[in-house]
């Protein structure tokens, strides 16, 4: 069964230091991965995915993520945390033979310190 | 373009009571895929619609169902109403496939008294 690990249910970085939120996940067959971002009170709102093509993925609000294969990972990064940034992010793999079915990861709080 | 709509956003209901949640997709998207949140549980798939047909189902017991329409608005229901069935119930939509991103709505949020 396909699963999704977020490493770290709480994360506090200081304003201006680099984020880094890891997820990992299981998978039999290549994955799609998604980051979305959840605001208090908010639906989810998609951050980044990676489907096929360059591993390096760029998102919104200067965030990234790279899908490392050989290590199952699809890590969430910022060079520099803003206070805007506090928010619940949750990792996302759905699979080609799964329909349109999302893994969820159990979230991450990331708490920006100024 | 209008984003996923729901409806209606709060909802408080008694034990045992039935209840019904709407949601309107993005136009032009033909998958609707409902989950509940909970602060335990976190986010958990329940069920995903496509083209009127229940594609993918979790593992949630029967009396959670659900339905989607020729326009592909979707609705979800629970019936006999548990304590537990407290959370925020989140719909989102999408073209068809796995690769395509999933658009969230805000949410019901649902409360069992």
């Amino acid at each position: 069964a396909q699963s999704v690990t977020q490493l770290g249910s709480h994360v506090s970085v200081s304003e201006g230091a680099l984020v880094l939120l890891r997820c990992n996940y299981s998978s039999s067959v290549p994955p799609y991965l998604f980051w979305y971002v959840q605001y208090p009170n908010q639906g989810l709102q998609l951050l980044l995915k990676y489907t096929t093509g360059a591993t390096l993925v760029k998102g919104i609000n200067g965030f990234e993520a790279e899908f490392k294969k050989s290590e199952t990972s699809f890590h969430l990064t910022k060079p520099s945390a803003h206070m805007s940034d506090a928010a619940e992010y949750f990792c996302a793999v759905s699979e080609s033979v799964s329909g349109n079915q999302f893994y969820f990861g159990t979230g991450t709080s990331l708490t920006v310190i100024p | 373009k209008a984003g996923v709509t729901q409806t209606p956003r709060y909802l408080i209901k008694t034990r045992g009571q039935q209840v019904t949640l709407s949601c309107s997709p993005i136009s032009g998207h033909r998958s609707v895929s409902w989950y509940q949140q909970t602060p335990g549980q976190g986010l958990q798939f329940l069920f995903e619609y496509f083209s009127e047909t229940q594609r993918n189902k979790g593992n949630f017991p029967g009396r959670f169902s659900g339905r989607q329409f020729s326009n592909s608005r979707s609705e979800m229901n629970v019936s006999t109403l548990e304590l537990g069935d407290s959370a925020l119930y989140l719909c989102a939509s999408s073209l068809a496939s796995a690769a395509d991103t999933q658009y969230f709505g805000p949410g019901t949020r649902l409360t069992v008294l």
